[in-house]
C-alpha cells in the first residue's frame, strides 16, 4: 500500500524557518518525482515545487523560489521541503504527491499524504 | 502562463442527477488535464487524468472529456459521496495549475 506521511508543520512567526519531511512507502520512490501542494484555509489549490526522482531536477513555483527548498533522500525514502523567510500568506496545509505516471508519461497526481499544516502569524 | 477557468463554481443537483463541470484553458493545452475531487479535510484524490482516462478504481459514472482549451467532467448519476468539491488541474509546463474549485451540493 502506497503512503505519504508528511510531518515538521506546526505555528511560526513571520520570517521563521520550518522543515516539512514526507516519508514514502509502499513503492519504488526512486522512481518518481515527488511534489508539494499547498492548499490555503477555505481556498483552492497551488502547486509550490517538485523534484525529479534523483534529485537533480527541482521546480519551484514563482512564489516562493529563493525561500524554499525541496530535495529527497532516496535511501530513506523521505522528501523534504525547507521553507525559510516565511510569509503570513504562506499559510496552508501543505501535502506530498506522488506524480503519476504511464510508462514515462505524466499522468497527474495519483498519491496525497494527509496534509501538514502550516500556520504563519505574530 | 496558462490560466484554467473551472465553472459553475457552485453546482445544486439531486441523487442520480447527471452533473457535468467544464474548465477552460486559456491556450491550447493538448490534453494535459486531470480532474480530481475532494471531500472537508481531506486530501484530493484522482479521478481522471490525460483529460479521458480513468484511474484505477474509480467508477465508471465518472467520466472525462475534451482536448485543447474545453474540458469536462460529467458524473452520471451522482450517488451520495459524490457530493463533494472537484477540481481540473493543467499538468503540462510546471507550476501546473488548478481551476478554482466546483462544490457540488445536494439541492
Amino acid at each position: 500500500e502506497v503512503q505519504l506521511v508528511e510531518s515538521g508543520g506546526g505555528v511560526v512567526q513571520p520570517g521563521g524557518s520550518l522543515r516539512l519531511s514526507c516519508a514514502a512507502s509502499g513503492f519504488s520512490f526512486s522512481d518518481y518525482w515527488m511534489h508539494w501542494v499547498r492548499q490555503a484555509p477555505g481556498t483552492g489549490l497551488f502547486c509550490v515545487s517538485r523534484i525529479n526522482n534523483d534529485g537533480r531536477i527541482t521546480n519551484y513555483a514563482d512564489s516562493v523560489k529563493g525561500r524554499f527548498t525541496i530535495s529527497r533522500d532516496n535511501a530513506k525514502n523521505t522528501l523534504y521541503l525547507q521553507m525559510n523567510s516565511l510569509r503570513v500568506e504562506d499559510t496552508a496545509v501543505y501535502y506530498c504527491i506522488r506524480g503519476n505516471r504511464v510508462g514515462v508519461i505524466p499522468a497527474g497526481f495519483d498519491f496525497w499524504g494527509q496534509g501538514s499544516p502550516v500556520a504563519v502569524s505574530s | 502562463d496558462v490560466q484554467m477557468t473551472q465553472s459553475p463554481s457552485t453546482l445544486s443537483a439531486s441523487v442520480g442527477d447527471r452533473a457535468t463541470i467544464t474548465c477552460r484553458a486559456s491556450q491550447s493545452i493538448d490534453s494535459w488535464v486531470a480532474w480530481y475531487q475532494q471531500k472537508p479535510g481531506k486530501a484530493p484524490k484522482l479521478l481522471i487524468y490525460k483529460a479521458s482516462t480513468l484511474e484505477s478504481g474509480v467508477p465508471s459514472r465518472f467520466s472525462g472529456s475534451g482536448s485543447g482549451t474545453v474540458f469536462t467532467l460529467t458524473i452520471s448519476s451522482l450517488q451520495p459521496g459524490d457530493f463533494a468539491t472537484y477540481y481540473c488541474q493543467l499538468y503540462n509546463f510546471y507550476p501546473y495549475t488548478f481551476g478554482q474549485g466546483t462544490k457540488l451540493e445536494i439541492k
